[in-house]
């Protein structure tokens, strides 16, 4: 089955930029009608959703976020990869990648275009700790 | 977006049955029927326990159900058993390729 991994520095200082890579296995990046997604959840609170990546490299993220946020993906590799620029300690979280199902209005055999819409996050990767501090 | 609402606990004895809010807003939960719920024990990730608002993913037991009535959902845990006692999230599209979660409930079984 699909399995996630993060990958990436524990720690980084304020005003740096957070780096992190998932690498996917059991299954191919390149499927069709799945998001590519970076969740993080800061200690004791709840979960939030960074944003995601299609497999033809087009993004979309969370608005509060979106000026410091870049995913990307490598298909050669089947990983994708989070940066987050001029960080603080408020971005000190829990990052989690995950595998998002999509609905979109057009699909051919191999790729779907249009707005899809998340629908669920599944499998997760384990989770790696990012701590911000000097 | 702001984050979907949900009590911040709950609780139920062992056999009881429990339901979990999850209001959201008509541009969210109310628009759509991508409402998924999660469960999470500490120190692990979260494990999608419902989708669709209403489906359950292979593996998750009968005893989870999922539900939606205008702006809000609901999770239900019906036969509570000591294994479910966790923190529950809920998740919705929000529309413009954005997705917001709910800030979690911990179930706890009494």
């Amino acid at each position: 089955q699909v399995q996630l991994q993060e990958s990436g520095p524990g720690l980084v200082k304020p005003s740096q930029t957070l780096s992190l890579t998932c690498t996917v296995s059991g299954g191919s990046i390149s499927s069709a009608t799945y998001y590519w997604s970076w969740i993080r959840q800061p200690a004791g609170k709840g979960l939030e959703w960074i944003g995601h990546i299609y497999t033809s490299g087009s993004t979309n993220y969370n608005p509060s976020l979106k000026s410091r946020v870049t995913i990307s993906v490598d298909t050669s590799k089947n990983q994708f990869s989070l940066k987050l620029s001029s960080v603080t300690a408020a971005d000190t979280a829990v990052y989690y990648c995950a595998r998002a199902g999509a609905a979109f209005p057009y699909c051919s055999s191999t790729t779907c275009w249009g707005e899809g819409k998340n629908k669920w996050f599944d499998p997760w990767g384990q989770g790696t700790l990012v701590t911000v501090s000097s | 977006q702001s984050a979907l609402t949900q009590p911040p606990s709950a609780s139920g004895s062992p056999g009881q049955s429990v339901t979990i809010s999850c209001t959201g807003t008509s541009s969210d939960v109310g628009s759509y029927n991508y409402v998924s719920w999660y469960q999470q024990y500490p120190g692990k990730a979260p494990k999608l326990m419902i989708y669709d608002v209403s489906k359950r993913p292979s593996g998750v037991p009968d005893r989870f159900s999922g539900s939606k009535s205008g702006n809000t959902a609901s999770l239900t845990v019906s036969g509570l058993q000591a294994e479910d006692e966790a923190h529950y999230y809920c998740s919705s599209y929000a529309g413009s390729n954005n997705v917001v979660f709910g800030g979690g409930t911990k179930l706890t079984v009494l």
